[in-house]
């Protein structure tokens, strides 16, 4: 069975500041994996997406993420961020063929002025 | 965006009453979800269905039930809503499984639901 943690909960940030939001998954067999972005009272939207390839992707917004097969992680970057970038954020991962996306618990980015 | 309305966005019931929620869709896709949102818990798949009329439990499937009667719409029913049903629902699309597809689901706007 897959899994996906999120480390933390909730991180604080200035604007401009550069943030990390950390997730690894757990799977013996190879997996996609997603970040997906939640603006209150909204639902999920796609940020970006792992299938295989550049383990480097870039996604909306000036997000990015790096895929690390060795340490099973999939880490959400920016090297700037702005107060509209305050949402919770998940990962998830599915694996090729199948019909269910498991999500991490969520992390949620404050952005302060 | 995806098609995706789910109605009614908000209600609030008592404990021991049905609770209907609807997703309709306009995309035409074969996979459609119900996930639950809470703190603490992220997204968890109550259930999903794999077609009109197919339908299978996710991990929290207990104190629901769905029906897919056509493509478009995807109802999940709280037979007698108890008050841990208090909830976000999220219905979510899937163009499921096949060789090209990754596994992403668009999601619709949510359902709050408050059980008194």
């Amino acid at each position: 069975a897959q899994s996906v943690t999120q480390l933390d909960s909730q991180v604080p940030v200035f604007e401009e500041a550069p943030v990390e939001l950390r997730c690894n998954y757990s799977s013996s067999v190879s997996v996609y994996l997603f970040w997906y972005v939640q603006y209150p009272n909204q639902g999920l939207q796609l940020l970006l997406k792992y299938l295989s390839g550049s383990t480097l992707v870039k996604g909306i917004n000036g997000f990015e993420a790096e895929f690390n097969k060795s340490q099973t992680s999939f880490h959400l970057r920016k090297p700037s961020v702005h107060i509209s970038d305050t949402a919770e954020y998940f990962c998830a991962v599915s694996v090729p063929f199948t019909d269910k996306l498991i999500f991490g618990t969520g992390t949620r980015l404050q952005v302060f002025p | 965006d995806a098609g995706i309305t789910q109605s009614p966005r908000h209600k609030v019931t008592e404990t021991g009453t049905p609770v209907t929620l609807r997703c309709h869709q306009t995309e035409n896709h074969r996979y459609m979800y119900w996930y639950r949102q809470d703190p603490g818990h992220g997204l968890r798949l109550i259930h999903y269905s794999y077609g009109v009329k197919d339908t299978d439990k996710g991990e929290v499937s207990d104190g629901y039930s769905v029906s897919r009667s056509k493509t478009e719409d995807f109802l999940l029913t709280l037979e007698s809503a108890t008050s841990s049903q208090t909830s976000v629902y999220f219905c979510a699309i899937g163009a499921g499984p096949s060789g090209l597809n990754t596994g992403e689901l668009f999601f619709g706007e949510g359902s709050r639901l408050t059980v008194l």
